[in-house]
């Protein structure tokens, strides 16, 4: 079982709402990440937090917000999707940087209308 | 070219069979390679890193090939739990980067 949790699994929102996906790790890591699955493409890395303070923003639009508090939990929140936003977001974890393995959570579902 | 290249597949075996899949990577100066395993709607999960020298886990061989710049992953005797996408994950330091490929399926088939 993974140590690495998401919530909420599945989530269909409109265009204009907000809303935020959660994840939790529970193995004592110090990074942590959003990562952006879309159909027939590859997985794209949205954010990096390293020690809670983030480390990488790879040209993600500002719809999407980031926020680590503390080192096990990491926040996305979401505003003004657009539908081709729709997509499972995935959230990992690794000890130090990337060059460690990392544990994936079991993604939120996103549809956006 | 794409970072990462993967054929997408799917690759369809009988089981028991031998299969091979390849990456190949654009940026020489990437360090560290991995294999993920993702089944269908699940997550990522890590199968195997692949060293220098080549490793092995049970049925399951790893290889780099620096100067072609290219892994493979070789899975021997497939059973039909093997069936799903294995994805390859380059990591380059320089910018802090990991990337992954689409992904290969695999369908092992009785």
């Amino acid at each position: 079982e993974t140590g690495v949790t998401q919530t909420p699994r599945h989530l269909v929102m409109g265009m204009t709402n907000k809303k935020s996906l959660k994840c939790e790790q529970h193995l004592g890591h110090n990074a942590m990440y959003w990562y952006k699955q879309s159909a027939k493409k590859p997985l794209e890395l949205m954010f990096v937090y390293s020690l809670e303070e983030r480390v990488e923003n790879n040209s993600v639009p500002s719809r999407f917000s980031p926020e680590c508090p503390n080192s096990s939990h990491l926040f996305l929140h979401l505003h003004t999707l657009q539908p081709e936003d729709s997509a499972l977001y995935l959230c990992a974890s690794s000890q130090d940087g990337a060059l460690d393995t990392q544990y994936f959570g079991p993604g939120t579902r996103l549809t956006v209308l | 070219r794409k970072e990462v290249e993967q054929d997408p597949g799917p690759f369809n075996v009988p089981e028991g069979a031998t299969v091979a899949f390849n990456c190949t990577y654009s940026n020489s100066a990437s360090q560290s390679f991995f294999w993920y395993r993702q089944d269908c709607r699940k997550e990522p999960k890590l199968l195997m890193s692949v060293y220098s020298s080549g490793n092995e886990d049970g049925r399951f061989t790893a290889q780099l090939n620096r100067a072609s710049q290219y892994i493979s992953l070789l899975i021997r005797d497939s059973k039909l739990s093997d069936s799903a996408t294995y994805l390859c994950v380059v990591f380059t330091g320089g910018g802090n980067k990991l990337t992954f490929g689409t992904g290969t399926q695999l369908k092992v088939e009785l």
